[in-house]
C-alpha cells in the first residue's frame, strides 16, 4: 500500500541531457513538494504545488522545472543538469500547508550525472 | 532567517534513552517543530510533532521549553535499529519549511 512512488529508484543521465524525475501519491493530497537532498545534507525545498499552483523557493535554479497534470502526479524536470545535481531528490505530499500537516515523503530517486 | 541546527552526531547502546535537540531561535509564533527519521536510501519518516510543553506517542516523547527557541527528541530505550538520522524541521515564512542539520544517531550492541 504504497503511497509516494517515485520513479526511477536511480537515474542516470548525462552532462547537460534533460532529465525527469516521477512521483505519484494514492493520499489525494492537495500539496506536492520536490526537495534536493545532496550526500551527507538535509534535505532542501525546491518548489511545491498547492493543487495547481505552483509555488517555486526563491533560491532554486531556473534549470529546474515542475508540472502537476492532475492531483496524483507531480514531475521535476532538469533542463540541463550540472554535475552538481547529482542528488538525492525527494518528492513529498501533505493533506494541506498548515504547519500542522505531516508531509509524507517518497523514497526518493538518486541522480546520477555523468 | 530562520536557522535550526542540531548535533551533527551521537553514539548511544541499546536500551539507553536518547536525546536529540534542535535550536530554532528565529521560530515563527504559530509554528510546529516536526522531527523526521531517515534512513540511508529512504526518504523521511515523521516521528512527532509539537507546539509547546510536552508531547508523546508511541515511539518519542518531545519536549519544548515556553519560549519555543529550542526543542529536545526523546527517544526511549534506542534499538539498533534507530541508527538514523533525525531531523527537526520548523517553518520559515509562509509554506516555507527548513530542515535542521541532523543528527546521526548510532546506536551499539
Amino acid at each position: 500500500d504504497a503511497m509516494v512512488i517515485q520513479n526511477p529508484r536511480y537515474q542516470v543521465t548525462q552532462f547537460g541531457k534533460p532529465v525527469t524525475l516521477s512521483c505519484s501519491q494514492t493520499l489525494n493530497h492537495n500539496v506536492m513538494y520536490w526537495y534536493q537532498q545532496k550526500s551527507s545534507q538535509a534535505p532542501k525545498l525546491l518548489f511545491h504545488y498547492y493543487d495547481k499552483d505552483f509555488n517555486n523557493e526563491a533560491d532554486t535554479p531556473d534549470n529546474f522545472q515542475s508540472r502537476r497534470p492532475n492531483t496524483s502526479f507531480c514531475f521535476l524536470d532538469i533542463r540541463s543538469p550540472g554535475l552538481g545535481d547529482a542528488a538525492m531528490y525527494l518528492c513529498a505530499t501533505s493533506r494541506t500547508r498548515t504547519y500542522t500537516d505531516t508531509q509524507y515523503f517518497g523514497p526518493g530517486t538518486r541522480l546520477t550525472v555523468l | 532567517l530562520a536557522k535550526t541546527t542540531q548535533p551533527i552526531s551521537m553514539d548511544s547502546y541499546e536500551g539507553q534513552e536518547v536525546n536529540i535537540t534542535c535550536s530554532h531561535n528565529n521560530i515563527a509564533t504559530n509554528d510546529y517543530i516536526t522531527w523526521y527519521q531517515q534512513f540511508p536510501s529512504q526518504g523521511p519518516r515523521f516521528i512527532i510533532q509539537g507546539y509547546k510543553t510536552k508531547v508523546t506517542n508511541e515511539v518519542a516523547s518531545l519536549f519544548i521549553p515556553a519560549d519555543r527557541k529550542s526543542s529536545t527528541l526523546s527517544l526511549p530505550r534506542v534499538s539498533l535499529s534507530d541508527t538514523a538520522v533525525y531531523y527537526c524541521l520548523v517553518g520559515e515564512g509562509t509554506y516555507k519549511y527548513i530542515f535542521g542539520t541532523g543528527t546521526r544517531l548510532k546506536v551499539l550492541a
